[in-house]
């Protein structure tokens, strides 16, 4: 499968704990790469393999991953934290890229 | 500091060729892939292809009929043509750098800034 399945909206209260998860066969032998994406903003990546940070992420924000599920966990989550969230693998024959659909994070 | 900087026509009329460019500086060209990937306007993103320093490339099969990518390595930059636009083609664009030097843990690690592009008459 080519398609990677996120849910459209999720909402968190400030300084609380959420996780977005993204579905898909080609996570049972990719790890997810997760984007985050603020309006007018080209996407910035805040995890890529198993749950690392690019330089400048907060450590707040981690990843996991079990069989075809991948997941980003944003704990304490901070008003700035508030954006849309996008993952990303190579796909099952490993010659393409796929992305979720996106999920809109809202921090109450 | 590796940076992308890309540029192209933003509006087009229907029927027409979209033709951006990506120039890559500061970092290494033939270690990674260049991709080009475009987001509707309120939409998500889809990838659209990627080149490698070899002019290698894989391109969406929903767009394949219609994409052309190429490289010049004596310049660091790749380009992107899409023939025969229609407005769903409006979006904006954005060229990106691919890191799957370990497949496993493959990602888009570099972004350009994005250039909207507009297809009416």
């Amino acid at each position: 499968s080519s398609e990677l399945t996120q849910d459209p909206a999720v909402s968190v209260a400030l300084g609380q704990t959420v996780r977005i998860t993204c579905q898909g066969d080609s996570l049972r032998r990719n790890y997810a790469s997760w984007y985050q994406q603020k309006p007018g903003k080209a996407p910035v990546l805040v995890i890529y393999g198993k749950s690392n940070r690019p330089s400048g992420i907060p450590d707040r924000i981690s990843g996991s991953s079990s069989g075809n599920t991948a997941s980003l966990i944003v704990t304490g989550a901070q008003a700035e934290d508030e954006a849309d969230y996008y993952c990303n693998s190579r796909d099952s024959s490993g010659n393409f890229w796929v992305f979720g659909g996106g999920t809109k994070l809202t921090v109450l | 500091q590796v940076q992308l900087q890309q540029w192209g026509a933003g509006l087009l009329k229907p029927s027409g060729t979209l033709s951006l460019t990506c120039a890559v500086s500061g970092g290494s060209f033939s270690a990674y892939s260049w991709s080009w990937i475009r987001q509707p306007p309120g939409k998500g993103l889809e990838w659209i292809g990627e080149i490698n320093h070899r002019g290698s490339t894989n391109y969406n099969s929903s767009l394949k009929s219609r994409v052309t990518m190429s490289i010049d390595t004596s310049k660091n930059q790749f380009s992107l043509r899409l023939s025969s636009v229609t407005a769903a083609d409006t979006a904006v664009y954005y060229c990106a750098r691919g890191n799957h030097i370990v497949v496993v843990t493959a990602s888009f690690d570099i972004w350009g800034q994005g250039t909207m592009v507009t297809v009416s008459s």
